[in-house]
């Protein structure tokens, strides 16, 4: 069964601090890597998304991916109590021609003013 | 250019009862899936519609489960002879044909089964 294994968390830090998510997956032949942000009882919105290894900056956010590690994560700089949220991470599981996502469990994030 | 709306956002119903939830998704997006979170747990996929095609269907949707994209704009998805265990939040996201397949959610349907 393909996995993906997020810390559940909650991961707390203090306003300003950087928040570092992380993300472990099992399919060896994924190829696109997607970070959502959901406020509780919300539905999940696109921070990051990105498909090569290496490092891919938006603003406060980093997402950075290992391919050969099978490992993906989140950055957030200058973190701000607006960032209170659980981070999703999704993976394109299905193969060549599939489109389905599978999702971690997510990570809680709290940040303390 | 608005987002995906799911409709309704809320449905309360008794075991046994059938329910349909309607999704349109964004204008011009040709892929339009269907997926079930509950408490504590990440999205689950249940299918995937290419146009008005069903391409790609979960373990999770049972026989009591069945989708449709008939003009291949919104899709419902109907859930027949409901069970308390069908209680969650029902996501649908739609994406358009880029490459990039980024999928972007409606707000969802909360659902109730008492």
């Amino acid at each position: 069964q393909k996995e993906v294994e997020q810390n559940s968390g909650p991961l707390s830090v203090p306003e300003g601090a950087i928040a570092s998510l992380n993300c472990t997956y099992s399919d060896r032949v994924s190829q696109s890597f997607f970070w959502y942000r959901q406020y509780s009882g919300k539905s999940p919105e696109l921070i990051m998304s990105i498909y090569s290894n290496g490092d891919k900056e938006d603003g406060r956010f980093t997402a950075q991916l290992n391919k050969a590690s099978q490992y993906v994560s989140l950055l957030i700089r200058d973190s701000q109590p607006s960032d209170s949220a659980t981070y999703l991470c999704a993976v394109n599981t299905g193969g060549a021609g599939s489109y389905q996502l599978t999702f971690g469990k997510g990570t809680k994030l709290s940040v303390i003013p | 250019d608005t987002g995906v709306s799911q409709d309704p956002r809320h449905k309360i119903t008794k075991r046994g009862q059938n329910v349909t939830f309607r999704c349109d998704p964004i204008s011009e997006h040709n892929r339009l899936y269907w997926y079930r979170q509950t408490l504590g747990q990440g999205p689950e996929f249940l299918t995937y519609f290419q146009n008005e095609a069903q391409l790609e269907k979960s373990r999770l949707l049972s026989d009591r489960f069945s989708a449709e994209r008939p003009k291949g704009s919104f899709s419902t998805l109907e859930i027949q002879r409901t069970e308390q265990g069908d209680s969650a939040m029902y996501l649908c996201a739609s994406s358009f044909n880029s490459g990039a397949e980024t999928q972007y959610f409606g707000p969802g349907t909360r659902l109730l089964v008492l």
